[in-house]
């Protein structure tokens, strides 16, 4: 079974610009999540979607949005780019029944630099 | 607000020797406890995992214990291998939400 594949893996942009990564989750798995990683912050939630509606939310401004299709690929965008926006972009995702515990699987990473 | 925090972000232990990985959290609602390895320029891989109706687990060389009193959960890697070198983050959620709440990392280096 393939894992979670995100695509582009690198990317560098200019500060004002905007940009949108996707996500293919492991086949069957419906929920995908979008973290944020940068040195000394660990990995920040930013939100999560569920057969294509957003389920949860970090505390993250809204320049940072997502979407899910209905083959459970889903896309994050971010408008009006800024310095500090420069991270990994992780993609993971799971399978989900409700409310039970869960592992999530992640992908690889974006690695988005803004100049 | 760092809900879950890793005190340590390094730690280094002689190949074969024990490895304890420290994390702790202040939110009494979690119920859910993951520990996550990392290489660089890989994703995060799962790597064991804790309901807070226990106080063990265990999946071969890795044992995670949970003392919920203290709100806090340690993962013990027995015997350390040269592999196990990579950052380790623990997670934390809340059945009802399901949103995972990470910590900051520990960067583990075994060496021979």
């Amino acid at each position: 079974k393939a894992g979670v594949t995100q695509t582009p893996r690198y990317l560098i942009k200019t500060r004002g610009q905007q940009v949108t990564l996707s996500c293919s989750p492991i086949s069957g798995h419906r929920s995908v999540s979008w973290y944020q990683q940068t040195p000394g912050q660990g990995l920040q939630f930013l939100f999560e979607y569920f057969s294509e509606t957003q389920r949860n939310k970090g505390n993250f401004p809204g320049r940072f949005s997502g979407r899910q299709f209905s083959n459970s690929r889903s896309e994050m965008n971010v408008s009006t780019l800024e310095l500090g926006d420069s991270a990994l972009y992780l993609c993971a995702s799971s399978f989900r029944e409700g409310s039970t515990p869960y592992e999530q699987y992640f992908g690889p990473g974006t690695r988005l630099t803004v100049t | 607000d760092q809900q879950v925090k890793q005190n340590s972000p390094s730690l280094s232990v002689q190949e074969g020797r024990i490895s304890i990985l420290n994390c702790d959290y202040t939110n009494s609602m979690f119920d859910y406890f993951l520990w996550y390895k990392k290489y660089p320029a890989e994703g995060p891989t799962f790597l064991i995992s804790i309901s807070s109706i226990k106080d063990k687990n265990e999946d071969g060389r890795f044992t995670v214990f949970l003392n919920k009193s203290a709100k806090h959960l340690s993962l013990h890697i027995v015997p350390s291998q040269p592999g196990d070198s990579a950052v380790y983050f623990c997670a934390a959620s809340r059945y009802n939400t399901d949103k995972l709440i990470f910590g900051t990392g520990t960067r583990l280096q075994v060496f021979p």
